[in-house]
């Protein structure tokens, strides 16, 4: 079982909507978590960065929350644009160091117009 | 200030053959990672790299895989006589230290098909 999973799988939203990403992990302890936009044939780019004592965090219209107690992550997306077509990929990194990153299955996430 | 370059972007062999990858990190950084993405799967942790040695690679294949990170040039992902289940994207990453506070950055991946 992975121990980062995210849901849905996908979801398809008209333009302009909101949306919001879930990610349930048992990493633990976990030094910080984060949120990664990967387009299509391209590399993830980190969208948030939260440690284990932050609830939330704001990049744009991205907003991340973290629920250390029921290890809960959630990723809002508010009036969604085409260029958010994308997958989108939590990360939850334990204390001993970036290597052991362990990355969830993502969600796939298409804005129509 | 260049981000994580990767090349070649896409390559294609032929099962048996041998497939170099290659990634420059991030100016400053020192720290290399790559991981292997499968189709429809989330990426996988291969191995981590300083500067002229492996530091771990518990996510690498013990046969065909091999990884440096030499003193001078990019850090080389190589896989030896490989097969059609290699085929996948492959992305490298670097920070600039170790600790969990420093973000990654990602390349933007090699694409091996074997056929």
């Amino acid at each position: 079982k992975n121990q980062v999973e995210q849901s849905p799988q996908s979801l398809i939203i008209l333009e302009g909507k909101n949306c919001t990403l879930q990610c349930n992990y048992t990493v633990s302890p976990f030094s910080n978590l984060r949120w990664y936009k990967q387009d299509t044939g391209r590399g993830p780019v980190s969208l948030t960065i939260m440690t284990f004592s932050e609830n939330t965090k704001s990049n744009g219209r991205y907003t991340a929350t973290l629920d250390a107690d029921t290890k809960q992550s959630s990723l809002h997306i508010t009036a969604s644009q085409l260029s958010d077509s994308a997958s989108y990929i939590c990360v939850v990194i334990p204390n001993f160091g970036n290597e052991k990153l362990t990355f969830g299955t993502g969600t796939r996430l298409t804005i129509i117009p | 200030n260049a981000g994580v370059m990767q090349n070649p972007r896409h390559l294609v062999r032929r099962r048996g053959q041998e497939a170099r990858l290659r990634c420059s990190p991030m100016k400053g950084h020192s720290h290399v990672y790559w991981y292997r993405q499968l189709p429809e799967e989330g990426l996988k942790f291969m191995v981590y790299l300083q500067k002229e040695n492996i530091i771990d690679e518990s996510g690498m294949p013990k046969e065909r895989f091999s990884a440096e990170f030499p003193k001078e040039g990019p850090s080389i992902l190589r896989i030896q006589q490989v097969v059609r289940g290699d085929s996948a994207a492959y992305f490298c990453a670097s920070s600039p230290n170790r600790d969990s506070s420093y973000e990654q950055y990602f390349g933007p991946g090699t694409r091996l098909t074997v056929t």
